[in-house]
This record gives C-alpha cells, structure tokens and sequence, in this order.
C-alpha cells in the first residue's frame, strides 16, 4: 500500500493565481481531511470529508474548496492565491474517524 | 469550538532520562486523544492514542495518561533516545462532527547524546 499519498510535494503561486492539491489513498478509508501547518501553530483544520460526495467545513476553511468526488481522492483548491496561504498542507485519511494517517504534505509558497 | 492548549514549546532531555509533554482541553465532549510523531519534512505519525473510557495507555517506552475531570492528558516517554527528536503534537477529537480534530502548537523534543 502506497498509504496517503499528495501531489505536487512544492509549488509556488503568484497573488491571484488558481491550483488544485491532490489527496490519494489506498486504504479505502472513508474520513479524509485538509489541514495547514504553519510555524508555532500547529495543525488547523480546513475541510473534511465523512465519504463519498460530502464535505464539510472545519476551523480555517476561507478561500479554500474542496471536492471528494471518488472515495480514494480528496482535492482542495485555492481559487485566488493570497500570500496567507503559503503554508504547508497536510492530508489525513482515517477508517473509521480515529487513527488519522498523514501523507508527506505539500509546500505552498505564495508570491 | 474545542481549544487544546500543549506545554512546554521546547524540551530538552539527556539521553536516557524521561520525556513529558502536556496537554489541556476544554470542551469535556472531546473523547480521543492521539499523539503525533513529526520528523522534519515529514508528516504526523500517529504515536499512541488513548479514549475517554481508559485512563492510561502504554506502548514500551511511551505512555499517556488521561485526567477526564481536569481536561489534560501527557505524553510520558522513558528511556529517551537520539531518534525520539522530533516535534511532539496532541489532538483532541470530537465525536459526531465529523471527528474533527483540534491539534496543539506542538513541542519540540531534544534528545542530548
């Protein structure tokens, strides 16, 4: 098993621009999550999902969307790039809404 | 919502001696409480964890410890070795909301040869 996988691993942004964040995993996990890791803050909740086709809010979710169109994938998307959102975003995947595991994340640097 | 407070920021600790990071919480609902394991450049790996039914969990050298009543719950680690740095985070977990965890701002662990 590949377990949480994320795409791309780094990527700069322009003030303004638009990208997409891949989550995959092969654990047929139905909870998924999209958090932001930025210095002395520790791990903030964006969105989540409970399954396929549902999503939902979670502490910092402005600016941000998300889609869980297939079981296995969880996609956040940033329309309109801010330099607020340089971080680094984490994607989680749980069976059953308890152990949480973690892909290696994404660094987003926005310019 | 649910706010998980992680003290101290910074731990330092001779090899061999313990380890012990706190956490309180505040919203008396919340009733799974993991900790996470980071390295650096990597993601959270989920170290032990412990439910609101159990009052201590251990796993060889790593315990914790669950006070329902004052809201907090440690993170013990025995025996420490150079492999044990890294940053340390506590979660609390709320059922019925998704699950939605709540982390704490996460301690960094030295352990010294």
């Amino acid at each position: 098993n590949a377990g949480v996988t994320q795409t791309p691993k780094f990527r700069v942004l322009k003030t303004g621009q638009s990208m997409t964040l891949l989550c995959a995993q092969d654990m047929n996990h139905e909870y998924m999550y999209w958090y932001r890791q930025d210095p002395g803050m520790g791990l903030r909740l964006i969105h989540y999902s409970v399954g396929e086709g549902t999503t939902a809010k979670g502490e910092v979710p402005d600016g941000y969307n998300v889609s869980r169109l297939k079981k296995q994938n969880f996609l956040l998307g940033l329309e309109s790039a801010a330099p607020s959102q340089t971080s680094v975003y984490f994607c989680a995947s749980t069976r059953t809404g308890y152990e949480q595991y973690f892909g290696p994340g994404t660094r987003l640097t926005v310019t | 919502g649910e706010n998980v407070e992680q003290h101290p920021s910074t731990l330092s600790v001779q090899e061999g001696d313990s380890a012990v990071i706190k956490c309180t919480y505040s919203d008396s609902a919340s009733n799974y409480f993991p900790w996470y394991k980071q390295e650096l450049g990597k993601g959270p790996q989920l170290i032990i964890d412990i439910r609101s039914n159990v009052g201590e969990k251990k796993d060889q050298r790593i315990a914790v410890t669950l006070n329902k009543t004052a809201k907090h719950f440690s993170l013990h680690i025995t025996e420490t070795q150079p492999e044990d740095s890294a940053v340390y985070f506590c979660a609390a977990s709320i059922p019925n909301t998704g699950n939605q965890f709540y982390f704490g701002t996460g301690t960094s662990l030295t352990v010294i040869p």
